[in-house]
């Protein structure tokens, strides 16, 4: 079964400064998806990125980016110029390809200081 | 783009009695639908797939006879939880993917609390 581990229960960043946020997974699958989701107070889930594992190139959107490191089966998040907005519960998640569930790690606190 | 409508978002209810969860997919078809569980400060946890037309199909350990799931349309499924118990108090989520690009949409979840 895939395993998804972040390492880092709490992180904090400085307005405006960037981040990283770790996240390594298990699987002997070839093909598959990996996601980074922010989960607000409002609990809501909220897609961040996601990116293809046949995709060499990283994903990017807006202040958001990835490392995506396939040997390694590693997929940090990078949030740059962080916001106050960005204060949140961030999972990573994997999923096989087909009609499959989402696995989530437990997921990394990151608070944002004004 | 894709939305997943969870009701109610807040429920409180007493020991022994049932309460039922809807997801409903307002502007696509959700042949598969997926139930997690999310305590306090915790992950995400897989209870049960829920597939259109045919039986759920439920994680180690999640009691089929208690958490009862109904995908009985394209656009709506529901979860019922059977003669509640406090341990039973969570917050529920619903998941459906919606074939565009995001790939998975949730529902805005429901916070169960059994008293």
């Amino acid at each position: 079964a895939q395993t998804v581990t972040q390492s880092q229960p709490e992180m904090s960043v400085q307005e405006a400064e960037t981040v990283t946020l770790s996240c390594t997974y298990d699987t002997s699958e070839s093909d598959y998806y990996l996601f980074w989701y922010k989960q607000p107070p409002s609990r809501q889930m909220i897609l961040v990125i996601r990116q293809e594992a046949y995709k060499q190139q990283n994903a990017t959107e807006n202040r958001f980016s990835v490392n995506f490191q396939k040997a390694a089966k590693s997929f940090s998040l990078k949030i740059s110029d962080s916001q106050l907005g960005d204060a949140a519960m961030y999972f990573c998640a994997y999923r096989s390809t087909g009609n499959t569930p989402l696995v989530f790690g437990k997921g990394t606190r990151l608070s944002v200081i004004a | 783009g894709a939305v997943v409508s969870q009701h109610p978002s807040r429920v409180i209810c007493k020991s022994g009695t049932s309460v039922k969860i809807e997801c409903r997919s307002l502007d696509f078809q959700a042949t598969t639908m997926f139930w997690y569980r999310q305590f306090p400060k915790q992950s995400l946890m897989l209870m049960a797939t829920s597939n259109e037309g045919s039986k759920a199909t439920y994680e180690q350990g999640v009691e089929k006879d208690k958490f009862l799931i109904n995908h009985a349309s394209l656009t709506l499924s529901t979860l019922t939880v059977t003669s509640a118990h406090p341990e039973d108090s969570s917050f529920y989520i619903c998941s459906a993917r919606d074939n565009g690009v995001r790939g998975y949409t949730f529902g805005s979840g429901t916070r169960l609390t059994v008293v």
